[in-house]
């Protein structure tokens, strides 16, 4: 069975600091994984996405994750946080079944200080 | 280009009636996906309509229940509400194959007293 984990629930860091949200999955096959952000009162929003072709994903507002099969891994990053990042964040799995859902990880909460 | 639409946006329900929620996906799209999102218990996939038809559901028991209509507009019924189906539903569709990304609506927030 496929699956995500989601290494910290709650990550803090200061405006214009680095950001490392971690994510490991776990899946026979090449896996399909994303990172959404879910703002507060508000839906899913894709930020990237890895389908097996390059490993370094850009996403959308400065954000990238590099997919490393030897370590299990699709961590996201972003040089410099905004107070506009401040936000939950999902790392997910395709399903490998052709039902094509998507398998959620825990989510992780991204505080941004002044 | 409008995205997908949900209503109502909050639904208050008391334990044991029946809940109706309604999901509008971006035109063109014909798949539907719901899912909840419970406090304590994460995003779990709930149900898949394609096409008309239900396709798969996920570790749900049977009173929540749903279709998906001509126009490729889907409902998701719970009846006998608990307290515990207390959550956000999500709805999220997609172009016609399953690999192709999945657009999500704001939600239904569900509150069961």
């Amino acid at each position: 069975a496929q699956s995500v984990t989601q290494l910290d629930s709650h990550v803090s860091v200061s405006e214009g600091t680095p950001v490392l949200l971690r994510c490991n999955y776990s899946s026979s096959y090449s896996p399909s994984l994303f990172w959404y952000v879910q703002h507060p009162n508000k839906g899913l929003q894709l930020l990237l996405k890895y389908t097996s072709a390059a490993t370094l994903v850009k996403g959308i507002n400065g954000f990238e994750a590099e997919f490393k099969k030897s370590e299990t891994s699709f961590h996201l990053t972003k040089p410099s946080a905004h107070m506009s990042d401040a936000a939950e964040y999902f790392c997910v799995v395709r399903d490998s079944s052709n039902t094509g859902k998507l398998i959620f990880g825990q989510g992780t909460t991204l505080q941004v200080k002044p | 280009e409008a995205g997908v639409t949900q209503s109502p946006t909050h639904l208050i329900k008391t334990r044991g009636q029946q809940a109706t929620l309604r999901c509008s996906p971006i035109s063109g799209h014909t798949s539907v996906y719901w899912y909840q999102q419970a406090l304590g218990l994460g995003l779990q996939f709930l149900l898949w309509y394609d096409e008309g038809e239900e396709r798969n559901r996920g570790n749900f028991p049977p009173r929540f229940s749903g279709r998906q209509f001509p126009n490729y507009s889907s409902e998701l019924n719970v009846n006998a509400l608990e307290l515990e189906d207390s959550a956000l539903y999500l709805c999220a569709s997609v172009y016609s194959r399953v690999y192709n990304e999945q657009f999500f609506g704001p939600g239904t927030r569900l509150t069961v007293l």
